[in-house]
């Protein structure tokens, strides 16, 4: 069985760029969650999907966003990139909601900003 | 708010040895621990989840431990092997939370 899946695995912006990651969660997961994880630091906690509906925002501006769309999979959106939002950004997928089950998490996007 | 620390954070022992990781967190309120394993640049494997009514979790030459009481549990690995080599991670979910709150990790070295 595939795991979860995230694309692309790398990506190089600009400043002030937009960009979109995506997520595909292990098959019959309904919820995806989001973290950033900069170098040397823990990942910590951006968004989380559950059912199509977000049950979770963690302490992140406004120019982070992010859907789930109806075959579960998922999207994270950031706007007007900062040289700070330099990070791997990874993605979880768990039977229910994360705190309940175990999670699983992808291999990440590799998001460099110059 | 959730503060979880790892201690140490890097370790370096000879093949063969067994150790042990330390994970502590302020808030007993948990739903359960998981640790996990992360090699460089990569994601994140998980290893071993304890539910907070539980004591330990096994699997292999991993053992882990949660003692809610004092905010503590450690993950045991028996026999290390060098690849074992990687980051290791623990995360708490909170009663009524649905996110993880992570350490920010014990880097293990294992040397053959």
């Amino acid at each position: 069985d595939a795991g979860v899946t995230q694309s692309p695995t790398h990506l190089i912006k600009t400043r002030g760029q937009h960009v979109t990651l995506r997520c595909s969660p292990i098959s019959g997961h309904k919820s995806v969650s989001w973290y950033q994880q900069v170098l040397g630091q823990g990942p910590q906690f951006i968004f989380q999907y559950y059912e199509k509906e977000e049950r979770g925002r963690g302490n992140f501006p406004d120019r982070f966003s992010a859907r789930q769309f109806p075959n579960y999979s998922s999207e994270l959106n950031v706007n007007a990139l900062l040289l700070g939002d330099s990070a791997l950004y990874l993605c979880a997928s768990s039977l229910l909601a994360p705190g309940a089950v175990k999670a699983f998490f992808g291999q990440g996007t590799r998001l460099t900003v110059v | 708010k959730q503060e979880v620390t790892q201690i140490p954070a890097a370790l370096s022992v000879p093949e063969g040895e067994n150790l042990v990781l330390n994970c502590s967190f302020t808030d007993s309120a948990i739903y359960n621990l998981q640790w996990f394993r992360q090699d460089p640049g990569k994601g994140l494997t998980s290893l071993l989840l304890i539910q907070s009514s539980q004591r330990e979790q096994t699997s292999g030459r991993l053992n882990a431990s949660l003692d809610k009481s004092s905010g503590r549990s450690t993950l045991y690995i028996a026999a290390s092997q060098p690849g074992d080599s990687a980051t290791y991670l623990c995360a708490l979910s909170g009663a009524g939370s649905y996110q993880l709150t992570f350490g920010k990790g014990t880097k293990l070295s294992v040397i053959p």
